[in-house]
């Protein structure tokens, strides 16, 4: 099956600290990228969907600037929390697809995040 | 509005034995997929089935079959044979084809095998 590669799986920094996730599609191309936010025992949050070549559509309530989303490419994109700190703190899991009907998101293994 | 609804939180089953994750769904447009997700305490999200609105038959994939009441607006998961592996949190989604590839997720089950 399609291949969606998350890294890193752990980050621990400081508060303050801008902290960047990459997420590659490693063997299709990923027209349309999400990222999403997941607290403890709850569902996938959806923060944005990112269209290749396009500025990214934000979910009402989540910040821009605080979460920066680039798609610059079919295959990677990468989100930027920046100035992060401790209620930023989360698992963030990415997804692509490269077209609609049937095809399913394709998830990334998912990068926890821990500000200090 | 809720657009996905799973109403069981928790779930127990013994092992080998099948059991059946809820899933209901609210939408209007014609046309549209219905997904189930496995996510292990590990974090990553596995597709495990699909099913679409016109599609005449219920899926299956191997040990899952999605029971699809259209009518209902229901696509329930079965998972026959359950084993340990199967704990885990288990996720209904939607993707309307209005909305282009966005998908609404249910707020989850979580599956608990019990030996």
């Amino acid at each position: 099956g399609a291949v969606v590669s998350q890294h890193p799986s752990w980050v621990i920094c400081k508060s303050g600290t801008s902290v960047k996730i990459e997420c590659r599609s490693l063997d299709f191309q990923a027209t349309t990228m999400f990222w999403y936010r997941q607290f403890p025992k709850q569902s996938l949050m959806l923060m944005a969907t990112s269209n290749e070549g396009s500025k990214a559509t934000y979910e009402q309530g989540v910040e821009k600037d605080k979460f920066l989303i680039n798609h610059a490419s079919l295959t990677l994109s990468t989100l930027t929390v920046t100035s992060a700190h401790p209620e930023d703190s989360s698992f963030y899991i990415c997804s692509g697809t490269n077209r609609m009907g049937n095809q399913p998101q394709h998830f990334g293994d998912g990068t926890r995040l821990s500000i200090l | 509005a809720q657009k996905i609804t799973q109403t069981q939180p928790g779930m127990f089953v013994q092992e080998k034995e099948a059991v059946t994750l809820d899933c209901t769904y609210d939408t209007s447009d014609p046309s549209y997929g219905l997904f189930w997700y496995k996510q292990p305490s590990s974090g990553e999200m596995i597709f495990l089935i699909y099913q679409g609105s016109y599609d005449q038959q219920n899926a299956t994939e191997g040990r899952y079959s999605l029971n699809f009441q259209k009518a209902r607006k229901s696509a329930n998961l079965v998972i026959s044979a359950s084993q340990l592996g199967d704990s885990a949190m288990y996720f209904c989604a939607m993707r309307r084809d209005s909305s282009g590839n966005q998908f609404y997720f249910g707020t989850g089950t979580s599956l608990t095998v019990i030996p």
